[in-house]
């Protein structure tokens, strides 16, 4: 069954702070997607990143990276020097690449992470 | 990427009466879905809508409730029928692109009194 667990609930940091958001998963296929999502207070969710299963290099965009670790089926969030518009919940999700009809594609999420960044 | 709109993007209803949800896609994409998010919740599909085709609803969602309609790949509705005061969340339209991106409209946030 697929699954995604992000432990972390709230996590407050005070702004210049690193933070880091975990995820791990489960999943049965071998070709699988991960993706993060940010929904800020205005409710619509951003799309951050998709990564491919069979790629496990590290990515950086700016004061965002992920680290995906397959050896402990994880794919966790770092914000580097937080600040203040990065508070939002944040969403890990995954999706199967399997060939299963028409629900090919859809996304189990996590039940998310709020960030809360003080000024 | 793709754009993605929707309307109404927030209503108040009484319950008893239908909302009807329009998701329109700014390119033609095979694969469109519905999620709800109750308050303070995570996502949960509703259905994938089905271009041609009726559409695959999760468990515990019916067709009768939560009608869909695909009469092309860049459009897409999602009604609420019969409305509850339970059925006050956001509803978004997600797509997936041949990228393996996917993308979620701007939300429906609905109230049902």
């Amino acid at each position: 069954a697929q699954k995604v667990t992000q432990a972390q609930t709230e996590i407050s940091v005070v702004e210049k702070e690193d933070v880091t958001l975990d995820c791990v998963y489960e999943t049965r296929d071998t070709t699988y997607y991960l993706f993060w999502y940010k929904q800020p207070p205005s409710g619509e969710l951003v799309f951050l990143i998709r990564r491919n299963s069979f790629d496990e290099q590290n990515e950086i965009s700016g004061r965002y990276s992920w680290n995906f670790q397959k050896s402990t089926s994880s794919f966790n969030f770092t914000i580097t020097a937080s600040q203040v518009v990065d508070s939002a919940v944040y969403f890990c999700a995954l999706s199967e690449a399997g060939g299963r009809g028409s629900t090919l594609g859809r996304l189990y999420f996590g039940r998310g992470t709020q960030l809360t960044v003080w000024p | 990427s793709a754009v993605i709109s929707q309307k109404p993007s927030r209503d108040i209803c009484q319950r008893g009466t239908s909302l009807t949800i329009q998701c329109q896609v700014d390119s033609q994409v095979t694969m469109m879905f519905w999620y709800r998010q109750q308050p303070g919740q995570s996502l949960t599909l509703i259905a994938t809508a089905n271009q041609g085709s009726e559409a695959t609803y999760e468990s515990g969602f019916v067709i009768d409730k939560f009608p869909i309609s695909r009469p092309n790949l860049t459009f897409s509705t999602l009604t609420v029928s019969n409305m509850s005061p339970e059925d006050s969340s956001i509803y978004l339209c997600s797509v997936r692109t041949s990228g393996r991106e996917q993308f979620f409209g701007p939300g429906t946030r609905l109230t049902v009194l």
